[in-house]
């Protein structure tokens, strides 16, 4: 079946130490993004990447890095110099046609929880 | 940089009442998609509107796009208890960024 793919589900981390979030698409797009969820708010931009090689800041970016070495593949890691990383986190993908983007297709989420 | 606000923040309504959510951007947009998030699930793709003061309807769905491309809205008639959930907007830009708005939750009462 094709779609996005996110792993862990869940994942308990230590303060002080770092984790990547695992996000992979087998559906052709371009588009890759990274939002961050909290309880009761909206979906807040991390990263996001037209191509591969390139990747752009969101709005909350700090503590946070990308890689975008495949087409398929768009891995977040979240470093320990995020101050409140205990959130839900959701990979997207899209096609990206003439400066339009097109319809979000989401992966199950990962929740993250700092102890 | 680029703000969406999207109003209200949540919306108690009776089944069979209308709901509206509003949706609007500081920044002219180059489309803006509409999703629905169930609680505990991830959001799911409504619609996306891309030409100025456009209007789609999908069933009980109406969505407008304004003639500025800076604001939207999602209308629902005669809501049903299926209906609950969060709706968000996003907008989109020319380079790609998606901003989402920070979403109306929806509750319906039987």
């Amino acid at each position: 079946d094709g779609g996005i793919t996110q792993s862990p589900k869940y994942l308990f981390r230590k303060e002080g130490q770092n984790v990547t979030l695992s996000c992979e698409q087998n559906l052709n797009h371009d588009a890759m993004y990274w939002y961050r969820q909290d309880p009761g708010q909206g979906l807040r931009l991390i990263y996001y990447s037209q191509i591969v090689n390139d990747f752009q800041k969101g709005d909350i970016a700090e503590g946070y890095s990308v890689s975008r070495e495949k087409k398929e593949s768009f891995p977040l890691t979240v470093t320990s110099a995020q101050k409140n990383p205990t959130a839900f986190y959701l990979c997207a993908s899209s096609i990206w046609l003439a400066g339009v983007t097109g319809e979000l297709f989401f992966g199950e989420g990962s929740r993250l929880t700092v102890l | 940089g680029q703000q969406v606000m999207q109003i209200p923040q949540y919306q108690h309504v009776q089944e069979g009442e209308d709901f509206t959510t509003y949706c609007n951007s500081s920044t002219t947009l180059s489309n803006i998609q509409w999703y629905k998030q169930r609680p505990g699930g991830h959001p799911v793709f409504l619609i996306q509107l891309v030409k100025s003061g456009e209007v789609k309807k999908q069933k009980r769905l109406t969505f407008q796009f304004g003639e500025a491309k800076k604001n939207s809205s999602l209308h629902i008639t005669a809501t049903q208890t299926t209906d609950v959930g969060t709706y968000f907007c996003a907008g989109g830009t020319s380079y790609g960024k998606l901003t989402f708005g920070q979403g109306t939750i929806l509750t319906v009462h039987p």
